[in-house]
């Protein structure tokens, strides 16, 4: 069983639909973050949580860590959002510390 | 500036030659990564270097060497790769120490990648 563990693996949504990819981790963790990554290959920081809830413009980003669990939510989906969203946790304490990767989850937003 | 450039963006080679992957950046980021990604996959970690010291390597073969040469650059080195080293490499950097300390907000900065083709 990998480490952290995504769901759903493939999601295809219509525009302005609203979004949830979920991350799943069986380990301790110092923070959490979210990347996406297009088509072409550049990976873009979305969000880094320890705890709580963080909003950058459609985009939340929750953390449970009793639950060992958090969510992406895109509200008002676009087709510009479509891309590959990627959970990768951080084991120790300090900026250096190695990621895990989840296997990511494919996004596609239909006009 | 909060980017992180890398060249070049495509690289053909053969499994004698040698060529090098460049990565830069101008955040004052003084940790430097290079990740290993395969189609479909996510990335893998490769090398990190702390304060231009190489701090992980994770078991990469010799065919592959870092260097760090001053705190904004970090290279890949190639040589005689096979074509199942084909993949996308991209460099990443961020602050080093705690998260929360300092202004650090461990964040992450990925370049676009240096996709390499060995034939």
């Amino acid at each position: 069983k990998n480490e952290v563990e995504q769901s759903p693996q493939n999601l295809t949504a219509q525009e302005g639909e609203f979004i949830t990819i979920n991350c799943s981790y069986s380990v301790g963790i110092s923070a959490l973050h979210w990347l996406q990554q297009h088509p072409g290959g550049g990976i873009v920081s979305l969000f880094m949580l320890s705890s709580g809830k963080k909003k950058h413009g459609r985009l939340i980003a929750t953390i449970n860590i009793q639950e060992k669990h958090s969510s992406l939510h895109i509200t008002a989906s676009h087709p510009r959002d479509s891309a590959v969203y990627i959970c990768a946790v951080r084991r120790g304490e300090t900026s250096g510390s190695r990621l895990t990767f989840g296997e990511g989850t494919q996004l596609t937003v239909n006009p | 500036d909060t980017e992180v450039t890398q060249t070049p963006k495509h690289l053909v080679m053969g499994m004698t030659n040698k060529k090098s992957l460049k990565c830069e950046q101008h955040m004052g980021h003084r940790a430097m990564y290079w990740y290993k990604q395969k189609a479909k996959k996510p990335p893998e970690l490769m090398f990190v270097y702390s304060y231009e010291k190489l701090s992980i390597n994770e078991s990469v073969p010799s065919r592959f060497s870092p260097e760090c040469p001053n705190s904004s650059l970090l290279n890949l080195h190639l040589h005689a790769l096979q074509p199942e080293d084909s993949a996308l490499y991209l460099c990443a950097s961020s602050q080093v120490g705690l998260a929360g300390d300092k202004g650090n907000t461990g964040e992450l900065f990925f370049g676009e990648g240096s996709r390499l083709t060995v034939l």
